[in-house]
């Protein structure tokens, strides 16, 4: 098993509908979760981070996260063709480092 | 600010060759990455610095060494590269390590042949 599981996708979702990405991960003793976007040849920025169970809202963007299930999840409301990436789970799995999923790709058709 | 600066940006090697690629930061910031990417592999860590003077090993050293020349600079050295190590290399910063945002560079292409 991965250490940080994501399904690689593509997802396509049409425009204005709920994109939901998912990650799992395989260390209960991790303490932060990162969500990173990757627009197609450059780097990778961050959309939010939670470190807390439950629910974190930012515009559009909501993170859930389940410690006692291991999973983090990334919801896009009113997905915009600008939102097409692929969305990068982060897990702080060992001290001082992340460990990063294999990235899922998202398009959004008009 | 220029945030997270790596040079350069494409390279071309043969078998065998050596090559450094370099990174910088001016964000005042204590850890620095570096990591690969590959199709359908994510982001795979090589080396890091969490701070000035340390480096430690990530999930994927072997054949790169690195060097944390300064608070703001940290190098990743090649020395004979190989088919294998045509990637995508992205350097990283954090305030400090684990915990905080990483600030990413716009990633060295590199292709061996």
């Amino acid at each position: 098993q991965k250490e940080v599981e994501q399904n690689s996708g593509p997802l396509s979702v049409p425009e204005g509908a709920i994109a939901s990405l998912n990650c799992t991960y395989s260390d209960r003793g991790s303490q932060s979760f990162f969500w990173y976007r990757q627009y197609s040849g450059k780097s990778p920025e961050l959309i939010m981070f939670i470190y807390s169970n439950g629910d974190k809202e930012d515009g559009r963007f909501t993170a859930q996260l389940n410690k006692a299930s291991q999973y983090v999840s990334l919801l896009i409301r009113d997905s915009q063709p600008s939102d097409s990436a692929t969305y990068l789970c982060a897990v702080n799995l060992w001290a001082q480092k992340l460990v990063f999923g294999q990235g899922t790709r998202l398009t959004i058709n008009p | 600010n220029a945030g997270v600066t790596q040079t350069p940006k494409f390279q071309v090697l043969k078998t065998g060759q050596s090559m450094t690629l370099q990174c910088a930061q001016d964000m005042n910031h204590n850890s620095m990455y570096w990591y690969r990417q590959d199709p359908g592999m994510g982001l795979r860590l090589i080396y890091y610095s969490a701070s000035e003077g340390t480096t430690d090993k990530g999930e994927v050293p072997n054949g790169y060494n690195v060097s944390r020349l300064n608070k703001r600079e940290f190098s990743l050295r090649l020395e004979s590269a190989a088919p294998s190590q045509t990637s995508v290399y992205f350097c990283a910063s954090s305030e400090r390590s684990g915990e905080e945002t990483q600030y990413f560079g716009p990633g060295t292409r590199l292709l061996v042949l």
